[in-house]
């Protein structure tokens, strides 16, 4: 079965900092690769996804994914963060059918 | 102008009682999904539809059942409500095809008492 792993369920960085956040995947085909976020009382939006092609994918708000398929991973990183991203953001793999298997996801905390 | 939408948001209810979600989207979508995020806000999917036909049904109990006027729309109905129901549902939408991306609705709260 496919399955997501996300590690840190809480990851801390100060405003301005790097941002990265830890996405494996265990997947016996190709697999493709989305990042949401969630903020508090809402609904998930999505960031990015990785399909095929570009192993870099560029996503709204500045953040950006690497796929590797040696390291069956997918980080999520941003640049310099900012209060606004304040956040949790779940890593959800794709499975036939379209069923998203997701990530059980990471809080980020961005303190000033 | 809101793309997934669900009603209600939040749903208080007592053990035992039938309750229904409606879910409705306008993005012309042909897919629909509902997935249930627990306490500790792990996702996963129960159902998806496409162009009103059950794709996918991951053994939820047969208390849980979906229905599809359309393909615009997916509700939700709960029969005989345990306290382990107790979540957010989630709808979502897409585009069959391989890895389109799935739209979310915003939630709604559901608390059995």
């Amino acid at each position: 079965a496919q399955s997501v792993t996300q590690l840190g369920s809480h990851v801390s960085v100060s405003e301005g900092a790097l941002v990265l956040l830890r996405c494996n995947y265990s997947s016996s085909v190709p697999p493709y690769l989305f990042w949401y976020v969630q903020y508090p009382n809402q609904g998930l939006q999505l960031l990015l996804k990785y399909t095929t092609g570009a192993t870099l994918v560029k996503g709204i708000n500045g953040f950006e994914a690497e796929f590797k398929k040696s390291e069956t991973s997918f980080h999520l990183t941003k640049p310099s963060a900012h209060m606004s991203d304040a956040a949790e953001y779940f890593c959800a793999l794709m499975e036939y059918g379209n069923k998203l298997v997701f990530g059980a996801g990471t809080i980020l905390r961005v303190k000033s | 102008d809101t793309a997934v939408s669900q009603t209600p948001k939040y749903l208080v209810t007592q053990m035992g009682n039938d309750k229904s979600i409606k879910c409705e989207q306008n993005l012309g979508h042909d897919t629909m999904y509902w997935y249930k995020q627990d306490s500790k806000k792990f996702l996963k999917i129960m159902f998806s539809y496409n162009n009103k036909e059950l794709i996918i049904n991951e053994t939820v109990p047969n208390r849980f059942s979906p229905k599809s006027p359309d393909k615009a729309h997916l509700n939700l109905h709960i029969n005989s409500l345990e306290l382990g129901d107790s979540a957010v549902y989630f709808c979502a939408s897409s585009m069959t095809g391989v890895a389109y991306e799935q739209y979310f609705g915003p939630g709604t709260r559901l608390t059995v008492t």
